[in-house]
């Protein structure tokens, strides 16, 4: 069974300040990991996603994230923030195509002026 | 319209009343999920179509009741629901079944409250 811990449900940044989300996973298949996120009063949209490959995802909006199977992590990062970013990001995990998404609690980004 | 379409946005009904949730893709996609959204708590995925035929039903209890008419709609039929089950519930579609593989495209939502 596959599970994702997002390890920060709330994270405060000022706005050009870089971020960092965290998200974990356990799997004991391989896996496929996402990141979605879900802005004010919408549905969710797909950041980015590892399938294989390079580690080193970029995804939209400036999103980058890093796949480490050692440490069963997938974080998201921003090297600097805007206001528009401020949603709830979620992480999501696949053990491929016959697995459905499984979700994380979602983080939500709040950035200040 | 393009993208992926919920009616209504926002449904407030009693625990007697019967009411039915749509969706609608205009991505030409072959899969449509269920997903409810609870405050604190995952996406949980109710159920899934491919190909208008149900693969997936999550332990969903039977008060709600889906429905694929062909690939582009998606009904939830409610019918004496709990106030807990009071949460933002979320379609969403993808090319094929496939499970993580494929990119899911979100509608915005249908806010249920249960009184």
């Amino acid at each position: 069974a596959q599970s994702v811990t997002q390890l920060d449900s709330q994270v405060p940044v000022f706005e050009e300040a870089p971020v960092e989300l965290r998200c974990n996973y356990s799997s004991s298949v391989s896996v496929y990991l996402f990141w979605y996120v879900q802005y004010p009063n919408q549905g969710l949209q797909l950041l980015l996603k590892y399938l294989s490959g390079s580690t080193l995802v970029k995804g939209i909006n400036g999103f980058e994230a890093e796949f480490n199977k050692s440490q069963t992590s997938f974080h998201l990062r921003k090297p600097s923030v805007h206001i528009s970013d401020t949603a709830e990001y979620f992480c999501a995990v696949s053990g491929g195509s016959q697995g459905n998404l499984i979700f994380g609690k979602g983080t939500k980004l709040s950035v200040k002026p | 319209e393009t993208g992926v379409t919920q009616t209504p946005r926002h449904l407030v009904m009693g625990m007697t009343n019967k009411k039915s949730l749509k969706c609608e893709q205009h991505l030409g996609h072959n899969a449509m999920y269920w997903y409810k959204q609870s405050a604190k708590k995952p996406l949980e995925l109710m159920f899934v179509y491919n190909f208008k035929e149900q693969t997936e039903n999550n332990s969903v209890p039977s008060r709600f009741s889906p429905e694929c008419p062909n690939s582009s709609h998606l009904f939830l039929h409610l019918h004496t629901l709990q106030p807990e089950d009071s949460a933002l519930y979320l379609c969403a579609s993808s090319q094929e079944g496939t499970g993580g593989l494929d990119t899911q495209y979100f509608g915005p939502g249908t806010r249920l409250t249960v009184l």
